[in-house]
Parts: structure tokens; sequence; C-alpha cells
């Protein structure tokens, strides 16, 4: 089976501007979650999608949002973006039902940095 | 917020000796998993123990669980150089609450 695919690999962006992210899971899997990580802050969960639905969200700003599509690949969104969004942000697939249950297949993320 | 604490934030050994890393987490679990990332790539999920066992093995992966202590440990016996990496333990205390992610403890195994 093929891993988990995130594009971009590496972006970089100036402060104001919006980006999207893209997250194709392991086929079969239903939930994707999200992750941010910094060196100061660490891993830091997003958000989590289970068949087109948010179905767990972290404490992020509304500037953070996402989506998933029927066919389970999914994107997630930063508008106006600040120079402490730089980080690595990766994505994760999941095939339980009980998402978190189960170990989680992450991708090698998107490097963003903000000017 | 981490749930979870690594100790040691960084470790250093050399090539044959065995590693062991501690994680404490705060609340009840379900299960803790333990997690490798070589650097600034995606994290390898290495091994999950649940919250009704002690004890795991996976190869030269060794886990243990303390609940009283809400504590683990991750043992890699005879480390490689291609053992070098952060590894990061998660907990969930439920099926569907997500992952909470440790910071991570730095191994450097020198050859």
């Amino acid at each position: 089976k093929a891993g988990v695919t995130q594009t971009p690999r590496y972006l970089i962006k100036t402060r104001g501007q919006q980006v999207t992210l893209s997250c194709s899971p392991i086929s079969g899997h239903r939930s994707v979650s999200w992750y941010q990580q910094t060196p100061g802050q660490g891993l830091q969960f997003l958000f989590e999608y289970f068949s087109e639905t948010q179905r767990n969200k972290g404490n992020f700003p509304g500037r953070f949002s996402g989506r998933q599509f029927s066919n389970s690949r999914s994107e997630m969104n930063v508008s106006t973006l600040e120079l402490g969004d730089s980080a690595l942000y990766l994505c994760a697939s999941s095939g339980a039902m009980g998402a978190n249950s189960y170990e989680q297949y992450f991708g090698p993320g998107t490097r963003l940095t903000v000017t | 917020s981490q749930q979870g604490e690594e100790d040691p934030q960084a470790l250093s050994i050399q090539e044959g000796e065995n590693a062991t890393m501690n994680c404490s987490y705060k609340t009840s679990i379900n299960n803790l998993q333990w997690y490798r990332q070589n650097s600034g790539r995606g994290l390898v999920h290495l091994i999950l123990i649940r919250s009704n066992e002690r004890e795991k093995h996976s190869g030269r992966l060794r886990v243990t669980l303390d609940t009283s202590k809400k504590s683990s440990s991750l043992l890699i016996t005879a480390s490689r150089a291609a053992d070098t990496a952060s590894y990061f333990c998660a907990t969930t205390n439920s099926g569907n609450t997500p992952l909470v992610f440790g910071k991570g403890t730095r191994l450097s195994v020198i050859a």
C-alpha cells in the first residue's frame, strides 16, 4: 500500500498570505489528523476528520481550518499567516473507527516557512 | 498542552549499548504509543501498549507501562547508528480522542 502523502513538501509564504496543504491518506483509511510541530511547542494536535466530518479540534485559532473529501483526502488551510505559523505540518491517517485507539501512519510533512 | 513528558530530553550512547527512555503522563489513558522521528520527517509508529498491559516486546524494543505511577519506559537493546532519532510517547484516554504527544527524547547512537 502506498503511504500517506503530503503536498507540497516545502513552502515559503509571506506574512498575511494564506496557504493550503494537502494530505492523501493510506487507501481505505477514513480518519485523517493534522499536527503542527515546532521546536518550542513540540507536536500539537490541530484537528481530525472522519468521513468528511470534523471529529476533534485542537486549541488553535480560527485561522486554521480543514476539510475532508469523500475520497478521504484532506486539506488544511491557514489564513492570514503569522511568523509563528512556521512549522512542520504533519498529516496522519488511521483505519480504525476509534481512530486514536490505533496506530497512526504519518506522512513526511510539509515544511512551512513564513517570512 | 503536552500530556506526556519524556526523560531524558537527550541521550547519547555507543553502538551496542542499550537505550532507555521514560515517559510520564498526567491523566488516565486508554493506551500509550511510542513513535520514532528521523530528523525533520514524519513519525513512524513503534509500539502500542494498552492500559491493561504491563509489558510488550517488538524485536529489539521493550515497553513497560505502570499505570499506578502514570509512566512508561522504552528500552532499545543493542542499539545501532540507525536508531539515531527522536522518540515520542503519545497517549489517548478514549477511543475517539486525539493522541497527545510528549516533547520527545533525542537519541544519538555513536558508531
